[in-house]
């Protein structure tokens, strides 16, 4: 079975760091692109950030540029997400995604079912 | 930056209706347009790529339509299992953002 499992998350005080990660299993993790979203409490679906296959593509969206850093290990099939610096809006359940090919801009067509992060004082 | 828009925001609609989401994009996007379905507690769910491709699994009741700035998702013969939440989501170009999403409730 195609999966993927997310953990790390926690409550972390507004500008600690905390370190996501995402384990895939039952296909070639290496293979595929793959993507970071959140979804703050009653809201929708915020896309964060991709890396391709081949780490040759890495990709940010504005509100989490120079703060998160996403990365990958083929070999241990896990995928991970460095927060620093976070903020109270940072507050969400965060999904790793697996996107339908190596390349970054593809649609996403297995996720996990998400870690939550809470930030707050 | 492309803008995804849907709507509307909160449709609501009986079991065996047939029922229309829309989205639009502020820039053109092709094809490059995929739906999916969320269920409260639930992670998303890959229902259709590029544009009007259906995810294998999908009930055949759902179709998509659409390219450029334009696009849709038809929901045919409504089943109780259909009452989620609905988002768009263009993979043309960084960054990959999703519509603010449809509620369809039950009426």
């Amino acid at each position: 079975e195609v999966q993927m499992v997310e953990s790390g998350g926690g409550l972390v005080q507004p500008g600690g760091s905390l370190r996501l990660s995402c384990e895939g299993s039952g296909f070639t993790f290496g293979s595929y692109s793959m993507h970071w979203v959140r979804q703050a409490p009653g809201k929708g679906l915020e896309w964060l950030s991709c890396i391709s296959s081949s780490v040759s593509y890495i990709y940010y969206a504005d509100s989490v540029k120079g703060r998160f850093t996403i990365s990958r290990d083929n070999a241990k099939n896990s995928l991970y997400l460095q927060m620093n610096s976070l903020r109270v809006e940072d507050t969400a359940l965060y999904y790793c995604a697996r996107g339908g090919a190596p390349r970054p801009d593809y649609y996403m067509d297995v996720w996990g079912k998400g870690t939550t992060v809470t930030v707050s004082s | 930056d492309i803008h995804m828009t849907q709507s509307p925001s909160t449709l609501s609609a009986s079991a065996g209706d047939r029922v229309n989401i829309s989205c639009r994009a502020s820039q053109s996007v092709g094809t490059w347009l995929a739906w999916y379905q969320q269920k409260p507690g639930k992670a998303p769910k890959l229902l259709i790529y590029k544009a009007s491709t259906l995810q294998s699994g999908v009930p055949s009741r759902f179709s998509g339509s659409g390219s450029g700035t334009e696009f849709t998702l038809t929901i045919d013969s409504l089943q109780p299992d259909d009452f989620a939440t609905y988002f768009c989501q263009q993979y043309d170009s960084n960054p990959y953002v999703f519509g603010q999403g449809t509620k369809l409730a039950i009426k």
